[in-house]
């Protein structure tokens, strides 16, 4: 059973298009983490957030953490076919234990 | 600077077999990881290790153990293989002072 619901679970989009994941959960965390995972290797940690209600931009991609720190999204824009990969999003508690969603298997299309 | 390694990469054993799974951490990481993530899945947290104890465990019964020698690097042990244990074994490891994991490519597990 996952602790962190993560959604949609597949999305395939054209190149140039926007899109957001989310990362819902009915627990509190100490800090929210998200991750990129491409296929025969390890997650890669693409941002830490801690703060209820912070929010934090690399580039085209917009994290944001939920003012009750249970909860998250990811905001892409103007996808690439190099964004294509599986995005995890994972709840610490106590910066020690961190549960994994599910993931969302992204395809962006040339 | 190497980062996070593991091995194998790949290993087939059968049903109650007994296997033994073999991480290094990034260098200067002092604590590790590990993760099982099933096929589809996100990973499962197992257990961390940290000045060569175990300081958290998941949900995962007694046949799962691990160990962390001196150098920091760790092993995972899987007694009584089932069918179920199939899957990808990440490790991750981290400086105690960051929450910043960094993970290896996995050894992928296949129990027949």
């Amino acid at each position: 059973t996952q602790l962190l619901e993560q959604s949609p679970q597949f999305l395939s989009i054209q190149e140039g298009e926007n899109l957001t994941v989310y990362c819902n959960s009915s627990s509190v965390f100490s800090s929210l983490q998200w991750y990129r995972q491409e296929p025969g290797e390890g997650p890669v940690l693409l941002v830490t957030v801690v703060t209820g209600g912070e929010v934090k931009k690399l580039k085209r991609l917009t994290f944001q953490f939920g003012d009750a720190r249970k909860d998250s999204s990811l905001h892409i824009t103007a996808a690439q076919p190099g964004d294509t990969g599986l995005y995890l999003c994972a709840g610490a508690e106590n910066f020690n234990k961190f549960y994994f969603g599910s993931g969302t298997k992204l395809n962006v299309k040339p | 600077d190497a980062g996070v390694t593991q091995s194998p990469t790949h290993l087939i054993k059968t049903r109650g077999q007994q296997v033994t799974l073999r991480c290094s951490p990034k260098s200067g990481h002092d604590t590790v990881s590990w993760y099982q993530q099933a096929l589809g899945q996100g990973p499962q947290f197992i257990f961390q290790y940290y000045e060569e104890e175990e300081r958290q465990r998941g949900n995962f019964p007694d046949r799962f153990s691990g160990h962390q020698f001196p150098n920091y690097s760790s092993e995972l042990n899987v007694n009584a293989l089932l069918l179920g244990d199939s899957a990808l074994y990440l490790c991750a490891s981290r400086n105690s002072g960051s929450q910043t994991q960094y993970f290896g490519p996995g050894t992928r597990l296949l129990v027949l």
